[in-house]
């Protein structure tokens, strides 16, 4: 069964410095997607980052880099520069069962979440 | 990428009654998903619904409590059955793409 784990609850960080969000999980797939979704009060859910899992290089979105360790899977989000608009529910997404490489879009698992809090 | 709506935003409900959610796709996609955020907590997925056949549910929930219509491909209802307080959630619909899901803004239901 596909699991993910968010170790940390709650996240502080001071406006402008920089923190790391952790996730792992457990896939027996070998090629697939990792995704991380923020969700601001408004409860809309915002993608802010995608790997691919057969891609060596991590993704960087702007202040947004993941660390991915496949062989650990380990899929962590640092956020840069950290602004008073990034606090939100941030999700680490592995997909869910059966989720082949060229369908990113099969259903997600979810991870508990992690609310980050930025302090001005 | 997909811009989704969701009606209703929230809803205040007696229990026992039950209330169908909209969700409408401004393009054609072949696979919606249902998901349940109850408070404080992750997103479980309810059900994947496929235009032109029967919803397929996640363990734990059953279509007589979350009965589920895809009458075309831009459009899918959840309906909650029967509601308890403990359905209290955000029910949000999403759509895939070959890139990433897109979510709806989610429909706050809360259950006294």
């Amino acid at each position: 069964a596909q699991t993910v784990t968010q170790s940390q609850p709650e996240m502080s960080v001071q406006e402008a410095e920089t923190v790391t969000l952790s996730c792992t999980y457990d896939t027996s797939e070998s090629d697939y997607y990792l995704f991380w979704y923020k969700q601001p009060p408004s409860r809309q859910m915002i993608l802010v980052i995608r790997q691919e899992a057969y891609k060596q290089q991590n993704a960087t979105e702007n202040r947004f880099s993941v660390n991915f360790q496949k062989a650990a899977k380990s899929f962590s989000l640092k956020i840069s520069d950290s602004q008073l608009g990034d606090a939100a529910m941030y999700f680490c997404a592995p997909p869910g069962l059966s989720a082949p490489l060229n369908n990113a879009g099969n259903m997600l698992t979810f991870g508990g979440g992690t609310r980050l809090m930025v302090k001005p | 990428s997909a811009v989704i709506s969701q009606k209703p935003s929230r809803d205040i409900c007696q229990r026992g009654t039950s209330l169908t959610i909209q969700c409408q796709v401004d393009s054609q996609v072949t696979m919606m998903f249902w998901y349940r955020q109850q408070p404080g907590q992750s997103l479980t997925l309810i059900a994947t619904a496929n235009q032109g056949s029967e919803a397929t549910y996640e363990s734990g929930f059953v279509i007589d409590k979350f009965p589920i219509s895809r009458p075309n491909l831009t459009f899918s209802t959840l309906t909650v059955s029967n509601m308890s307080p403990e359905d209290s959630s955000i029910y949000l619909c999403s759509v895939p793409d070959p890139n990433e899901q897109f979510f709806g803004p989610g429909t706050r239901l809360t259950v006294l």
